[in-house]
């Protein structure tokens, strides 16, 4: 099935500086990567997602890439604000098992005023 | 727009008691899923529904948990008898079927403890 590998863990940034979180995956069959914010006693929330037949796509602060050949996607967050600390997870979703989804471990992020 | 629904938020019971979490998914979405989250182990998917026929429930711990969905609009996951290592957030999400790739939407979770 599909493995889903999230890095880092923990990210501290000062304010306004950029966040880089990374996510590889081993089923080639993904084709749908979303990714997710978790604030402290909430579920988690979607804030982008890209599909396979694009390579890049962004939101304001907020921007994903894709790499089908390597196998990576990465979550990269511009102009930090105290409000962006959570923790985030990527995930993988293969065409061929319909719904699932597979995530990854989770990165908690901080940002420092 | 109503998001995905738990109740209850919060539960604190005594191992051996049944414990019953519900959902009520966005209308009109006809997937759902319930997983359960822990420090140890993430995000586990337990078992999910397509037009609340259950299609995967592999991850289902053990024999002591059951899923229904009777209707569209009401899912309950069921632990009977509770123990002390069920306890975790349990998550509702659902997703709509219209169009491929389309994200899951989560409920607030269910913060249960087993004494």
């Amino acid at each position: 099935g599909e493995n889903v590998e999230q890095h880092p863990s923990t990210l501290s940034v000062q304010e306004g500086d950029s966040a880089v979180i990374k996510c590889t995956y081993s089923d080639s069959a993904s084709n749908y990567f979303p990714w997710y914010k978790q604030e402290l006693g909430k579920g988690p929330q979607l804030i982008i997602d890209i599909r396979s037949n694009v390579g890049e796509k962004k939101d304001q602060r907020i921007a994903v890439t894709l790499n089908k050949t390597a196998k990576h996607f990465s979550l990269h967050i511009t102009e930090t604000q105290p409000e962006d600390s959570a923790v985030y997870f990527c995930a993988a979703s293969p065409s061929n098992t319909g719904n699932q989804f597979y995530f990854g471990t989770g990165t908690s992020l901080t940002v420092i005023p | 727009d109503a998001g995905v629904i738990q109740s209850p938020r919060h539960e604190v019971t005594e191992m051996g008691q049944e414990v019953t979490l519900r959902c009520k998914p966005i209308s009109g979405h006809n997937s759902l899923f319930w997983y359960r989250q822990t420090m140890m182990r993430g995000l586990e998917l337990l078992i999910y529904f397509n037009n609340n026929v259950p299609i995967d429930d592999s991850g289902m711990p053990e024999d002591r948990f059951s899923a229904k969905m009777p209707n569209a609009s009401f899912s309950t996951l069921k632990i009977q008898p509770s123990e002390p290592r069920d306890s975790a957030v349990y998550f509702c999400a659902s997703r709509t079927g219209q169009g491929k790739n389309q994200p899951q939407h989560f409920g607030d979770g269910t913060r249960l403890s087993i004494l």
